[in-house]
């Protein structure tokens, strides 16, 4: 297809790891990001990851880069109430960031 | 440093009217893109601006259009609004072209009527 797919939405109990999923459709995509949007506000860039890499962790912040099945993940360990957001994974694609529709991170007490 | 910043942050127009968007990148940044973000259909691509110079565009029609200014600031404009071009405006900037580290303001939030 051509859409970048992402589940909606992801419930997880404070202090536990979550991870957040996204499959992207262009095999040359130079770059992979995740943004993060919490309400009322524009994206905030959180992390990004060359193609040519597997992974990039950054504290609480892993990417995981599978190029063979175009699949990224974002894992964010000890989940906080503050990082209750909407996650968008982006490619880059014909010299365009193309986004995802978003995965809503709920945390539950 | 400062971040992006767009002007205004929300604007209430209605249906006709014609609208303009500013937005000034960070300092030293060349490039900015737009992006329409709506419920239905996310965050799309408008185009982006490098050096005063469109150089890639989304699939809009020609009511949405834009420019830079030698300082970097972009404005965008939407012209005859429709009540479909409600949504959040966001302008996001980099120091290079194309797809690369690109940083977001807080939008402008355009609602027509």
């Amino acid at each position: 297809g051509e859409d970048v797919e992402q589940s909606l939405f992801l419930s997880v109990r404070e202090g536990d790891s979550s991870v957040i999923n996204c499959t992207y459709t262009d095999s040359s995509s130079t770059y992979l990001y995740w943004y993060k949007q919490e309400p009322g506000a524009g994206l905030q860039l959180l992390t990004y990851i060359f193609s040519n890499m597997d992974m990039k962790q950054d504290q609480r912040l892993t990417v995981l880069l599978n190029k063979k099945d175009k699949h990224l993940s974002l894992r964010i360990a000890d989940t906080q109430t503050g990082d209750s957001a909407i996650y968008f994974c982006a490619e880059s694609r014909d010299d365009k960031i193309i986004f995802g529709k978003g995965t809503r991170l709920h945390i539950l007490p | 440093k400062a971040g992006v910043t767009q002007t205004p942050r929300y604007l209430i127009k209605t249906r006709g009217q014609q609208v303009t968007l500013s937005c000034s990148p960070i300092s030293g940044h060349r490039s900015v893109s737009w992006y329409q973000q709506t419920p239905g259909q996310g965050l799309q691509f408008l185009f982006e601006y490098f050096s005063e110079t469109q150089r890639n565009k989304g699939n809009f029609p020609g009511r949405f259009s834009g420019r830079q200014f030698s300082n970097s600031r972009s404005e965008m404009n939407v012209s005859t609004l429709e009540l479909g071009d409600s949504a959040l405006y966001l302008c996001a900037s980099s120091k290079g072209q194309g797809a690369y580290e690109q940083y977001f303001g807080p939008g402008t939030r355009l609602t027509v009527t």
